[in-house]
């Protein structure tokens, strides 16, 4: 079973507030995943890390903004939160190579995020 | 692009009966395939994977080949129970892109008893 974790698991918050979700995992992998899942289930990229001081975009454009200090540590932070970033948000973590050629990605219980 | 689509759901069963999901994807060369779970409440676990033409996945009772030849990884259980009610995802990924999975849209399964 692998050791991810967020939080909080459930927010409900203001149009305006800076939040900031919290994703860390113990495992010391490498890569670390931001995926936003909207209402209708469909999971989209945001954000990735592949060490360290290392952060990119994803597929989907996002107005967060993440951080990789140190291995373990993925946060995401909304300056100003929107009614529209209302969604699930899941973070991942993966060990390339931990599988041979495969990438398997190991997923928190994800935070559910509700903009008023 | 690369991309994979799904079956579309929901998808409701009664117990003991049997179970396809169909999966088929868009890619240029030979990616991974995934099949990942997701309980009510709870994130995404991954239910199996195959990583080349012809090889099958399996994990408590559910099996998937990769077809190559299709493009598809079907995803099968010979007699669901209550508890698989979930959403199932097809997933691919290449290794040499940092292994950032694709996803399709999810098919929501209900087994009643």
């Amino acid at each position: 079973e692998a050791d991810i974790y967020q939080t909080p698991r459930y927010l409900v918050i203001g149009t305006g507030k800076k939040i900031t979700l919290e994703c860390s995992q113990t495992m010391g992998h490498d890569k670390m995943y931001w995926y936003q899942q909207d209402p209708g289930m469909e999971l989209h990229l945001i954000h990735y890390s592949y060490g360290v001081n290392s952060t990119e975009k994803g597929d989907l454009s996002s107005e967060s903004t993440v951080s990789r200090i140190r291995t373990e540590h993925f946060p995401l932070t909304l300056e100003s939160a929107r009614p529209s970033h209302t969604s699930q948000y899941l973070c991942a973590s993966s060990e390339y190579g931990a599988d041979g050629p495969t990438d398997t990605q190991y997923f928190g219980p994800g935070t559910r995020l509700t903009v008023l | 692009g690369d991309s994979v689509t799904q079956m579309e759901g929901p998808v409701t069963l009664s117990e003991e009966a049997f179970l396809t999901i169909n999966c088929t994807y868009t890619a240029t060369g030979y990616p991974s395939l995934f099949w990942y779970v997701q309980y009510p409440g709870e994130g995404l676990q991954l239910l199996l994977k195959a990583t080349k033409a012809d090889d099958k996945g399996s994990n408590k009772g559910f099996e998937a080949t990769y077809r190559k030849e299709t493009t598809s990884f079907h995803l099968e259980k010979g007699s669901v129970q209550v508890s698989d009610s979930a959403v199932y995802f097809c997933a691919l990924s290449f290794y040499n892109q940092g292994g950032k999975l694709i996803f399709g849209q999810g098919t929501e399964l209900s087994v009643k008893p």
